[in-house]
């Protein structure tokens, strides 16, 4: 089957540094994608890596282990707006776009 | 503008009735998905469309169904058969293809059940 496990809340005070972590199993992988959803609200597209490595969006980057199927969100000088949820995505072989559970990250003053 | 433009903002329907959720993308996009979330819960898939005139289910597909008549429309049919029909339902859209897992999601519809 596949399934996406990411932690259900992490908690961090704002202008510290904070880890998301998501490992994957999926039939096929093209790719881990991360989205942002503030309450009531729709999600938004924060990053995507298709190969190993870290990539970097500002204070956001996004890390990719294929051969460990892991990657993980990185946010960086947290501030209050970055009180949401956070949902790892991946893409598979018939083209799904699954989503994880999401990570509440609660940004503490 | 381009966008996904959902309607209603938020739908009551009462117990027994079907209702349709409208769903509009101007981003020429092939790639079209219906997703379902449950308060505290994440997105779970209920149809995805690659291509006009075709579409496939996704893991939880009872009680709905959709049609993908224009590229640019992607109407999500809740129907009586749906037991449990309240929840926030997120249309999304993306280039499509293999690899691709940018969407863009529209504001949503907030399905009551009265």
């Amino acid at each position: 089957g596949q399934s996406l496990e990411q932690p259900s809340e992490v908690t961090a005070v704002e202008g510290a540094i904070v880890q998301i972590n998501c490992t994957y199993q999926t039939s096929g992988f093209y790719g881990l994608s991360w989205y942002q959803q503030h309450d009531g609200g729709a999600p938004t597209f924060l990053s995507y890596n298709a190969l190993d490595g870290l990539e970097e969006t500002g204070r956001f980057s996004s890390f990719l282990s294929r051969s460990d199927s892991y990657g993980y969100l990185l946010l960086q000088e947290l501030q209050m707006k970055d009180s949401a949820s956070y949902f790892c995505a991946v893409g598979d072989s018939s083209y799904k776009l699954i989503f994880g559970s999401g990570t509440r990250l609660l940004v503490r003053p | 503008d381009g966008g996904i433009t959902q309607s209603p903002k938020y739908l009551f329907r009462k117990e027994g009735q079907n209702v349709t959720l409208s769903c509009e993308q101007n981003l020429n996009h092939d790639a079209m998905y219906w997703y379902r979330q449950d308060p505290g819960q994440g997105l779970r898939l209920i149809y995805y469309s690659q291509i006009v005139n075709d579409f496939q289910k996704g893991d939880i597909a009872e009680g709905y169904s959709v049609s993908r008549e224009k590229k640019e429309s992607f109407p999500l049919t809740v129907t009586s058969a749906q037991k449990n029909p309240t929840a926030f339902y997120l249309c999304a859209s993306s280039i499509g293809g293999a690899g691709n897992t940018e969407a863009f999601f529209g504001q949503g519809t907030r399905l009551t059940v009265v």
